[in-house]
């Protein structure tokens, strides 16, 4: 069985530009979530997709977008960086039917905004 | 809105010690609550939720709604309990995770 992979593991931006971060979903999942996760902080609801559009959203501002793709892998953008975007970015992935709530993640793509 | 505290940020107990980490909910609806553990160099996995009762690698939690806590224990920590642990909440129709910020437990020789 096949886990959550993303990519890049790390990678540096500068204010204001833009950057796609890309998530994998572990083999027989079809549901994909984000999350970010602040240096010291829990991890942050930032949305979920499901059969290809946005199922749920967390407090982030429009700038923040997603993908998903008939495989169920998924894709993260965030434009107009800011500093506060700096942080860890983990996708993780479940089963729609018979969810027992529990998400399987992937080791994350680590943002740092310059 | 919902919120989920853990208190301490860092935790050290003695192997063979008993340990309990914090966990505090704030919710309106009916919780859904898990622990996930965050060893070193690893990623975030499912250590317990409420709902299935049982016992993973000796820990235990139990929901206490009057006191709306959820909070871990082990009666013997091993050093391998040496992790991060993240205390969450279940909720919406996404069912998406609102995390605490985390207790980094270690155990010491």
């Amino acid at each position: 069985e096949t886990g959550v992979t993303q990519s890049p593991t790390h990678l540096i931006k500068t204010r204001g530009q833009q950057v796609t971060l890309r998530c994998s979903s572990q083999s027989g999942h079809n549901t994909v979530s984000w999350y970010q996760q602040a240096l010291g902080q829990g991890p942050q609801f930032i949305f979920q997709y499901y059969r290809e559009e946005e199922n749920g959203r967390g407090n982030f501002p429009p700038r923040f977008s997603g993908l998903q793709f008939p495989n169920y892998s998924s894709e993260l953008n965030v434009n107009a960086l800011e500093l506060d975007d700096s942080a860890l970015y983990l996708c993780a992935s479940s089963r729609s039917m018979g969810n027992t709530g529990e998400l399987f993640f992937g080791e994350g793509s680590r943002l740092t905004v310059l | 809105a919902q919120r989920v505290t853990q208190p301490e940020k860092l935790l050290s107990v003695f192997k063979g010690a008993p340990v309990e980490l914090k966990c505090n909910y704030s919710y309106s609806g009916s919780p859904e609550l898990f622990w996930y553990v965050q060893y070193s160099r690893q990623r975030l996995q499912l250590l317990l939720r409420h709902i299935s009762r049982e016992s993973i690698k000796g820990f235990t939690a139990d929901l206490n709604k009057g006191e709306t806590s959820f909070h871990l224990k082990k009666p013997f920590a091993q050093e391998e309990d040496s992790a991060m642990y993240y205390c969450a909440l279940s909720s919406g129709s996404a069912r998406q995770l609102t995390f605490g910020s985390g207790t980094q437990l270690t155990v010491l020789p």
